[in-house]
Protein backbone atom coordinates (compact mmCIF):
# COMPACT_ATOMS: atom_id res chain seq x y z
CA UNK A 1 0.00 0.00 0.00
CA UNK A 2 1.28 3.29 -0.47
CA UNK A 3 1.92 5.32 1.70
CA UNK A 4 0.32 9.33 3.09
CA UNK A 5 1.62 11.28 0.16
CA UNK A 6 2.05 15.47 0.78
CA UNK A 7 2.26 18.02 -2.22
CA UNK A 8 3.86 20.19 -2.84
CA UNK A 9 7.39 18.55 -0.60
CA UNK A 10 8.84 22.26 -0.37
CA UNK A 11 7.12 25.83 -0.84
CA UNK A 12 8.12 29.12 -0.75
CA UNK A 13 5.81 32.29 0.07
CA UNK A 14 5.86 35.93 0.96
CA UNK A 15 4.34 37.40 4.03
CA UNK A 16 0.87 37.94 3.58
CA UNK A 17 -0.08 35.81 0.54
CA UNK A 18 -1.98 32.47 1.06
CA UNK A 19 -0.43 28.87 0.55
CA UNK A 20 -2.79 25.37 0.32
CA UNK A 21 -1.16 21.95 1.14
CA UNK A 22 -2.48 18.99 0.11
CA UNK A 23 -2.59 15.26 1.58
CA UNK A 24 -3.49 12.12 0.07
CA UNK A 25 -4.27 9.29 2.63
CA UNK A 26 -3.90 5.96 2.54
CA UNK A 27 -5.66 4.00 0.54
CA UNK A 28 -8.80 3.13 2.99
CA UNK A 29 -8.42 5.36 5.57
CA UNK A 30 -10.83 7.94 6.64
CA UNK A 31 -9.08 10.32 9.37
CA UNK A 32 -6.58 13.28 8.07
CA UNK A 33 -5.15 15.04 10.68
CA UNK A 34 -2.84 17.99 10.32
CA UNK A 35 0.17 18.82 12.53
CA UNK A 36 2.71 21.38 12.46
CA UNK A 37 6.21 20.67 13.22
CA UNK A 38 9.10 23.21 14.08
CA UNK A 39 12.15 23.45 16.32
CA UNK A 40 10.51 25.58 18.89
CA UNK A 41 7.59 24.46 19.27
CA UNK A 42 7.56 20.83 18.43
CA UNK A 43 4.82 19.24 16.77
CA UNK A 44 1.63 20.68 17.46
CA UNK A 45 -2.16 19.52 16.07
CA UNK A 46 -3.88 22.08 13.82
CA UNK A 47 -7.20 19.82 13.00
CA UNK A 48 -8.24 16.86 11.86
CA UNK A 49 -10.84 15.83 9.26
CA UNK A 50 -13.58 12.18 9.05
CA UNK A 51 -15.88 12.02 6.66
CA UNK A 52 -15.68 15.40 5.32
CA UNK A 53 -16.41 16.78 8.46
CA UNK A 54 -14.01 18.56 10.73
CA UNK A 55 -13.88 17.00 14.36
CA UNK A 56 -11.41 18.13 15.99
CA UNK A 57 -9.53 21.59 15.99
CA UNK A 58 -5.69 22.70 17.62
CA UNK A 59 -4.93 25.91 19.06
CA UNK A 60 -4.46 27.90 15.73
CA UNK A 61 -5.50 31.13 14.26
CA UNK A 62 -8.44 31.78 12.21
CA UNK A 63 -5.99 31.79 9.43
CA UNK A 64 -5.49 28.34 9.19
CA UNK A 65 -8.15 26.13 7.63
CA UNK A 66 -9.00 22.76 6.08
CA UNK A 67 -11.56 20.25 4.52
CA UNK A 68 -11.62 17.22 3.53
CA UNK A 69 -13.17 15.62 0.04
CA UNK A 70 -15.13 12.81 -0.45
CA UNK A 71 -12.22 10.96 -1.56
CA UNK A 72 -10.65 11.55 1.66
CA UNK A 73 -7.84 14.01 0.08
CA UNK A 74 -7.37 16.98 2.55
CA UNK A 75 -6.21 20.13 1.94
CA UNK A 76 -4.93 22.70 4.03
CA UNK A 77 -5.21 26.61 3.82
CA UNK A 78 -3.35 29.54 5.10
CA UNK A 79 -4.30 32.67 4.60
CA UNK A 80 -1.76 36.32 5.30
CA UNK A 81 1.36 34.33 6.05
CA UNK A 82 3.40 35.33 8.54
CA UNK A 83 7.02 34.65 9.29
CA UNK A 84 6.55 32.12 12.10
CA UNK A 85 4.25 29.93 9.92
CA UNK A 86 7.39 28.94 8.46
CA UNK A 87 7.14 25.04 9.48
CA UNK A 88 7.14 21.39 8.66
CA UNK A 89 3.43 21.19 7.58
CA UNK A 90 2.77 17.02 8.38
CA UNK A 91 -0.37 14.84 7.58
CA UNK A 92 -1.61 11.88 8.91
CA UNK A 93 -4.06 9.24 8.16
CA UNK A 94 -5.50 6.37 9.93
CA UNK A 95 -8.23 4.09 9.19
CA UNK A 96 -10.38 4.33 11.89
CA UNK A 97 -12.94 6.89 13.24
CA UNK A 98 -10.94 6.70 16.85
CA UNK A 99 -7.75 8.36 15.22
CA UNK A 100 -5.26 6.54 17.73
CA UNK A 101 -3.19 5.12 15.25
CA UNK A 102 -1.76 7.81 12.72
CA UNK A 103 0.59 7.58 9.62
CA UNK A 104 2.40 10.81 8.90
CA UNK A 105 3.23 11.88 5.48
CA UNK A 106 6.74 13.33 4.50
CA UNK A 107 5.45 17.25 5.15
CA UNK A 108 5.32 20.06 3.00
CA UNK A 109 8.61 22.54 4.46
CA UNK A 110 7.02 26.22 4.18
CA UNK A 111 9.43 28.82 4.12
CA UNK A 112 7.58 32.60 4.67
CA UNK A 113 10.51 35.28 3.45
CA UNK B 1 1.07 23.86 29.09
CA UNK B 2 2.45 20.98 28.01
CA UNK B 3 0.90 17.64 28.70
CA UNK B 4 3.26 15.37 27.50
CA UNK B 5 6.94 15.62 29.01
CA UNK B 6 9.90 14.01 27.59
CA UNK B 7 13.71 13.60 28.64
CA UNK B 8 16.25 13.82 27.78
CA UNK B 9 16.18 16.30 25.08
CA UNK B 10 19.54 14.50 23.72
CA UNK B 11 21.00 11.12 24.60
CA UNK B 12 24.72 9.62 23.18
CA UNK B 13 24.92 5.78 23.11
CA UNK B 14 27.31 3.59 22.06
CA UNK B 15 26.49 0.97 19.69
CA UNK B 16 25.21 -2.40 21.69
CA UNK B 17 24.15 -0.27 24.82
CA UNK B 18 20.69 0.48 25.91
CA UNK B 19 18.73 3.83 25.26
CA UNK B 20 16.10 4.85 27.31
CA UNK B 21 14.10 7.71 26.99
CA UNK B 22 11.08 8.89 29.35
CA UNK B 23 8.09 10.73 29.13
CA UNK B 24 5.42 11.77 31.87
CA UNK B 25 2.05 12.97 30.88
CA UNK B 26 -0.91 14.99 33.06
CA UNK B 27 -4.34 13.78 31.40
CA UNK B 28 -5.38 10.63 32.89
CA UNK B 29 -8.00 10.43 30.56
CA UNK B 30 -5.09 9.26 27.72
CA UNK B 31 -5.36 6.04 26.76
CA UNK B 32 -3.25 5.67 23.99
CA UNK B 33 0.77 5.83 23.94
CA UNK B 34 2.52 5.82 20.92
CA UNK B 35 6.36 6.23 20.53
CA UNK B 36 7.48 7.81 16.87
CA UNK B 37 10.88 7.78 14.81
CA UNK B 38 11.72 10.80 12.90
CA UNK B 39 14.45 10.84 10.60
CA UNK B 40 15.97 14.58 8.90
CA UNK B 41 13.40 14.87 6.13
CA UNK B 42 10.79 12.31 6.82
CA UNK B 43 7.52 12.61 8.99
CA UNK B 44 7.51 10.88 11.84
CA UNK B 45 6.73 6.88 11.82
CA UNK B 46 4.70 4.97 13.92
CA UNK B 47 7.35 3.04 16.02
CA UNK B 48 5.40 0.76 18.97
CA UNK B 49 2.50 1.85 21.01
CA UNK B 50 0.87 0.67 24.15
CA UNK B 51 -2.20 1.12 26.00
CA UNK B 52 -2.34 1.46 29.82
CA UNK B 53 -4.07 -2.09 30.69
CA UNK B 54 -0.52 -3.71 30.20
CA UNK B 55 2.81 -2.75 31.62
CA UNK B 56 5.21 -3.60 28.97
CA UNK B 57 5.33 -4.34 25.48
CA UNK B 58 8.17 -5.20 23.04
CA UNK B 59 8.69 -5.43 19.36
CA UNK B 60 12.17 -6.45 18.87
CA UNK B 61 14.43 -4.61 20.15
CA UNK B 62 12.04 -1.58 21.12
CA UNK B 63 10.12 -2.13 24.44
CA UNK B 64 7.67 0.74 26.06
CA UNK B 65 7.54 0.26 29.79
CA UNK B 66 4.20 1.92 31.36
CA UNK B 67 3.45 3.08 34.75
CA UNK B 68 -0.11 4.31 35.21
CA UNK B 69 0.61 5.12 38.93
CA UNK B 70 3.34 7.41 38.12
CA UNK B 71 1.76 8.38 34.90
CA UNK B 72 5.05 7.94 33.33
CA UNK B 73 6.44 5.40 30.17
CA UNK B 74 9.55 5.01 28.42
CA UNK B 75 11.19 3.92 25.42
CA UNK B 76 14.13 1.38 25.65
CA UNK B 77 15.56 0.16 22.61
CA UNK B 78 17.92 -2.61 23.21
CA UNK B 79 21.74 -3.45 21.59
CA UNK B 80 20.85 0.19 20.10
CA UNK B 81 22.80 0.84 16.35
CA UNK B 82 23.87 3.70 14.63
CA UNK B 83 21.01 3.08 12.05
CA UNK B 84 18.96 4.23 15.41
CA UNK B 85 20.18 7.54 15.34
CA UNK B 86 16.96 9.61 14.74
CA UNK B 87 14.86 11.29 17.07
CA UNK B 88 12.31 10.15 19.59
CA UNK B 89 8.91 11.30 19.99
CA UNK B 90 6.18 10.27 22.64
CA UNK B 91 2.67 11.24 22.12
CA UNK B 92 -0.66 10.14 24.24
CA UNK B 93 -4.46 10.64 22.98
CA UNK B 94 -7.70 9.51 24.66
CA UNK B 95 -9.00 9.15 21.62
CA UNK B 96 -12.16 10.13 21.88
CA UNK B 97 -13.19 14.17 22.99
CA UNK B 98 -9.74 14.65 21.87
CA UNK B 99 -8.67 12.26 18.96
CA UNK B 100 -5.21 14.09 17.96
CA UNK B 101 -1.97 13.24 19.70
CA UNK B 102 -0.40 15.18 22.30
CA UNK B 103 3.57 15.23 21.75
CA UNK B 104 6.08 15.62 23.96
CA UNK B 105 9.14 17.99 22.26
CA UNK B 106 11.56 14.75 21.04
CA UNK B 107 15.03 13.46 22.23
CA UNK B 108 17.63 13.36 19.68
CA UNK B 109 19.45 10.23 19.71
CA UNK B 110 22.87 9.53 18.13
CA UNK B 111 24.48 5.83 18.48
CA UNK B 112 28.44 6.00 18.09
CA UNK B 113 30.18 3.48 16.31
Amino acid sequence: KAGVTQTPRYLIKTRGQQVTLSCSPISGHRSVSWYQQTPGQGLQFLFEYFSETQRNKGNFPGRFSGRQFSNSRSEMNVSTLELGDSALYLCASSPYSISYEQYFGPGTRLTVT
Amino acid sequence: QQQVKQSPQSLIVQKGGISIINCAYENTAFDYFPWYQQFPGKGPALLIAIRPDVSEKKEGRFTISFNKSAKQFSLHIMDSQPGDSATYFCAASDGGSQGNLIFGKGTKLSVKP
